[in-house]
């Protein structure tokens, strides 16, 4: 069954260092999002993707965060200098199309700042 | 404001039992859809079951039922004869159709099945 996979599972860095995590959305699913969850606190939306561009980004996604679909199939996430508040689960998610159709989520990438 | 509220941070069940995890929603958009995930511990997140707004019918994936109140704007998540590897959060979440479809979620439940 394909999935969503996140590379890597955990990635450690230090303060102001800049980070790129990726993914790979489904083959054919059309729609990308972001989302983070601090440890023990709720999931959060970052940035959604779309025809190779930007759809919606909250408020979280500020001018540190950029993604970029460099290839047609990877996904990535870019820090340009973490802060100690960006270690979270970072969960890429993707779907197909449509209104109803479900977010399928990649494992996720732990990130630890320093 | 659309919001997704569960109010049980953490539940203890018999295993074999079945359990409901409470799930209330806020919403003024006609057209959205609600969603329920599973968290292990080992952090991924996995898709349960979907309802959408219209559906007439409560969604059921095998040992996993939503019980959709429109009206009293809930979405429990049922699981039946529950099983030791349910244990994991359970997170509700809203798909939010007027905008690129981002999902909204709730604080999440901590399930603990006990032998």
């Amino acid at each position: 069954e394909p999935e969503v996979t996140q590379t890597p599972s955990h990635q450690v860095t230090q303060m102001g260092q800049e980070v790129i995590l990726r993914c790979v959305p489904i083959s054919n699913h059309l729609y990308f999002y972001w989302y983070r969850q601090i440890l023990g606190q709720k999931v959060e939306f970052l940035v959604s993707f779309y025809n190779n561009e930007i759809s919606e980004k909250s408020e979280i996604f500020d001018d540190q965060f950029s993604v970029e679909r460099p290839d047609g199939s990877n996904f990535t996430l870019k820090i340009r200098s973490t802060k100690l508040e960006d270690s979270a689960m970072y969960f890429c998610a993707s779907r197909i199309s449509g209104a109803t159709d479900t977010q399928y989520f990649g494992p996720g990438t732990r990130l630890t700042v320093l | 404001a659309q919001k997704i509220t569960q109010t049980q941070p953490g539940m203890f069940v018999q295993e074999k039992e079945a359990v409901t995890l409470d799930c209330t929603y806020d919403t003024s958009d006609p057209s959205y859809g609600l969603f329920w995930y599973k968290q292990p511990s080992s952090g991924e997140m996995i898709f349960l079951i979907y309802q959408g707004s219209y559906d007439q019918q409560n969604a059921t994936e095998g040992r996993y039922s939503l019980n959709f109140q429109k009206a009293r704007k809930s979405a429990n998540l049922v699981i039946s004869a529950s099983q030791l590897g349910d244990s994991a959060m359970y997170f509700c979440a809203m798909r939010v159709m007027d905008s690129n479809y981002q999902l909204i979620w709730g604080a999440g439940t901590k399930l603990i099945i006990k032998p």
